[in-house]
């Protein structure tokens, strides 16, 4: 079965360092992995997704992702981290078998950015 | 273009009440979800329609009816409502032929059950 993991329920940095949401992923075949944000109280919003090709994907907001297919890893790193980029950060594979490409989603890391 | 539209944004139940959450999308997507929101659990699938006049449970389809009305809608029936109904719901949409498309989401309904 397809799934994925976020090691981490919260990460807490100071505004200016660098910032990694980590993620695993466990699929048969070529996975589609993408990164959603959810700001409190709203839906959410695409950052980024590795297809195929290059290892680094960059997105929204300065945000980029490494895929790591040996570690089966893609996890979400920013050089500098904003106060406004606090929020619940999802990591999701796409299904491509039977629920017709569902996204199977991480259970969230809450992103704690302090001034 | 307003993506994907969800109401009502919040509803409080009595429970044993029904309601329908409503669901559009204006995107031409042939996939449509309904997810729910859990603390801890992330989100989970209840039901999907692949495309129009066909949906199939997800994960969590206990309690939940749905309907694809027609390429643009997709609504959730809860019959009678549970307090382990209370969640926030969302749906979502994409077009799955192209495997790397992302989904876009509405913006979610705050249900309480009590």
């Amino acid at each position: 079965a397809q799934s994925v993991a976020q090691p981490e329920d919260q990460v807490n940095v100071a505004e200016g360092n660098p910032l990694t949401v980590k993620c695993t992923y466990s699929v048969s075949g070529n996975p589609y992995l993408f990164w959603y944000v959810q700001y409190p109280n709203r839906g959410l919003q695409f950052l980024l997704k590795y297809i195929t090709g290059d290892n680094l994907v960059k997105g929204s907001y300065g945000f980029e992702a490494e895929f790591n297919k040996s570690q089966t890893s893609f996890h979400l790193k920013k050089p500098s981290a904003l106060v406004s980029d606090s929020a619940l950060y999802f990591c999701a594979v796409r299904d491509m078998g039977g629920s017709q490409g569902n996204l199977i989603f991480g259970k969230g890391t809450k992103l704690s950015v302090k001034p | 273009n307003a993506g994907v539209t969800q109401t009502p944004k919040f509803q409080v139940l009595k429970t044993g009440q029904s309601m329908t959450l409503q669901c559009a999308q204006d995107m031409n997507h042939n996939s449509m979800y309904w997810y729910r929101q859990d603390p801890g659990m992330g989100l989970r699938l209840i039901y999907y329609s692949a495309s129009e006049g066909t949906t199939d449970k997800g994960e969590v389809p206990n309690g939940y009816n749905v309907s694809r009305l027609n390429k643009r809608e997709f609504s959730l029936r809860l019959e009678s409502a549970a307090p382990s109904q209370t969640s926030v719901y969302f749906c979502a949409s994409t077009t799955v032929n192209v495997g790397g498309t992302e989904a876009f989401f509405g913006q979610g309904t705050r249900l309480t059950v009590v």
